[in-house]
């Protein structure tokens, strides 16, 4: 069963500049979660998407986005590029069916690793 | 002050010794608790995973839920220079959290032949 594929693998980009990245889920799985991780800040929370409906926000500024489509791939946005945007971005995929049993078990992919100059 | 705190370490010890790493955590509604594993440049590896209080074991790996003192740990019997690796904690609410998991620093782990 494949896992949770994340493309691109690197990126640079420039300040003032936008970046889409793309996840797709494990097979099976309708719930996409986004997460910024950095050496200071650790892994933080962005959004989660469900049957192209985003359910769940974390604390960050607008400049960041994302969307999920019918086949439950999911991509996210970031305008507007500064330099403290440099990180890894991972996302995680899920049954996402909620109540007590497996639905937050999240099985993350390699991230992407943007690089803002 | 964090919702989830986690020393970073490093721990280094040699191989086939007991490693012992904890979280201690602030917010009661925490119910669900995680422990993954990442290598350099890799996505976190889930490898425990415990619902409420308790001890769950699964191979070399137990993990332990003291939901009474907030504090969760997990240990690793007979480390192996492959355990290499820094290791997270992660908790949730649960309920509408949906996606939503609360990490620790990470403790960078590193076992020596």
């Amino acid at each position: 069963k494949a896992g949770v594929t994340q493309t691109p693998r690197y990126l640079i980009k420039t300040r003032g500049q936008q970046v889409t990245l793309s996840c797709s889920p494990i097979s099976g799985h309708r719930s996409v979660s986004w997460y910024q991780q950095t050496p200071g800040q650790g892994l933080q929370f962005l959004f989660e998407y469900f049957s192209e409906t985003q359910r769940n926000k974390g604390n960050f500024p607008g400049r960041f986005s994302g969307r999920q489509f019918s086949n439950s791939r999911s991509e996210m946005n970031v305008s507007t590029l500064e330099l403290g945007d440099s990180a890894l971005y991972l996302c995680a995929s899920s049954f996402g069916l909620g109540g007590l049993s497996t639905n937050e078990k999240l099985f993350f992919g390699s991230g992407t690793q943007l690089s803002v100059l | 002050q964090k919702e989830v705190e986690q020393d970073p370490g490093p721990l280094s010890v040699p191989e086939g010794a007991i490693v012992s790493l904890n979280c201690t955590y602030s917010n009661s509604a925490f119910q669900y608790f995680m422990w993954y594993r990442q290598y350099s440049r890799k996505g976190p590896e889930l490898l425990m995973y415990t619902y409420s209080s308790g001890n769950k074991e699964d191979g070399r790996f137990t993990a332990q839920v003291d939901k009474s003192s907030k504090y969760i740990s997990l240990f690793i019997r007979d480390s192996q220079p492959s355990d290499s690796a820094t290791y997270l904690c992660a908790m949730s609410a649960g309920g509408t959290s949906y996606g939503k998991l609360t990490f620790g620093q990470g403790t960078i782990l590193t076992v020596h032949p």
